[in-house]
């Protein structure tokens, strides 16, 4: 089946200092990447959409300029958490889908997540 | 406004035994639903998918239903091993987005 792959999945960094997050589908072409995030013990939050080509869009309450994602290619979105900050600290998931060409019947696929510690 | 609510929260019970995991949605309009099982530290992994035609199936020990008339599905696991351990959440997507909303997750312990 489809993967996708996450990296690094774990990363510790110090407070101000940026940290990118690489999101890969491996065998499927990926015109759009979803960035979540995960607090202990809660569900997955969509901070954004990431769609090859062009701005990702955002969810509100998310800052653009803090959370920069780039999805230059099919296959390939990256998140950088600029100037981290110990609030940053969470796990992130990135998931990629596999257009069926049924309306709303892609197949979704989740990396493995990222966990990052800001100290 | 679209939600997805998921019961118990925490479920423990005893290797071998069996489990049914509960996911009432108000998605509309309903286009499928997904089970996913996340370990702890780990993405997310697909059980199933079930559209609207369909009200049962099946994944090696795990059987999900759907009753799309009451918005319900359950996911039930037969002869729970220690490596069911796990988070179980309930996604829905609504026919007119990409979005998935996600329920908040059933955790499950499965003791010796």
């Amino acid at each position: 089946g489809a993967v996708v792959s996450q990296h690094p999945s774990r990363v510790i960094c110090k407070s101000g200092t940026s940290v990118k997050i690489e999101c890969r589908s491996l065998d499927f072409q990926a015109t759009t990447m979803f960035w979540y995030r995960q607090f202990p013990k809660q569900s997955l939050m969509l901070m954004a959409t990431s769609n090859e080509g062009s701005k990702a869009t955002y969810e509100q309450g998310v800052e653009k300029d803090k959370f920069l994602i780039n999805h230059a290619s099919l296959t390939l979105s990256t998140l950088t958490v600029t100037s981290a900050h110990p609030e940053d600290s969470s796990f992130y998931i990135c998931s990629a889908r596999d257009w069926t060409g049924e309306v709303g019947n892609t197949e979704a696929f989740f990396g493995q997540g990222t966990r990052l510690t800001v100290v | 406004k679209n939600q997805v609510e998921q019961s118990p929260q925490s479920l423990i019970i005893l290797e071998g035994k069996n489990c049914t995991l509960q996911c009432n949605y108000t998605v509309s309009p309903f286009s499928n639903l997904r089970w996913y099982k996340q370990d702890t530290g780990r993405g997310p992994v697909s059980l199933t998918i079930m559209t609207f035609s369909e009200n049962t199936k099946s994944n090696g020990r795990y059987t999900a239903t759907l009753d799309a008339d009451t918005k319900q599905s359950s996911l039930h696991i037969t002869a729970s091993q220690l490596s069911d351990s796990a988070s179980y959440i309930c996604v829905v997507t609504s026919i007119y987005g990409q979005n998935f909303v996600f329920g908040p997750g059933t955790r499950l312990s499965v003791l010796p």
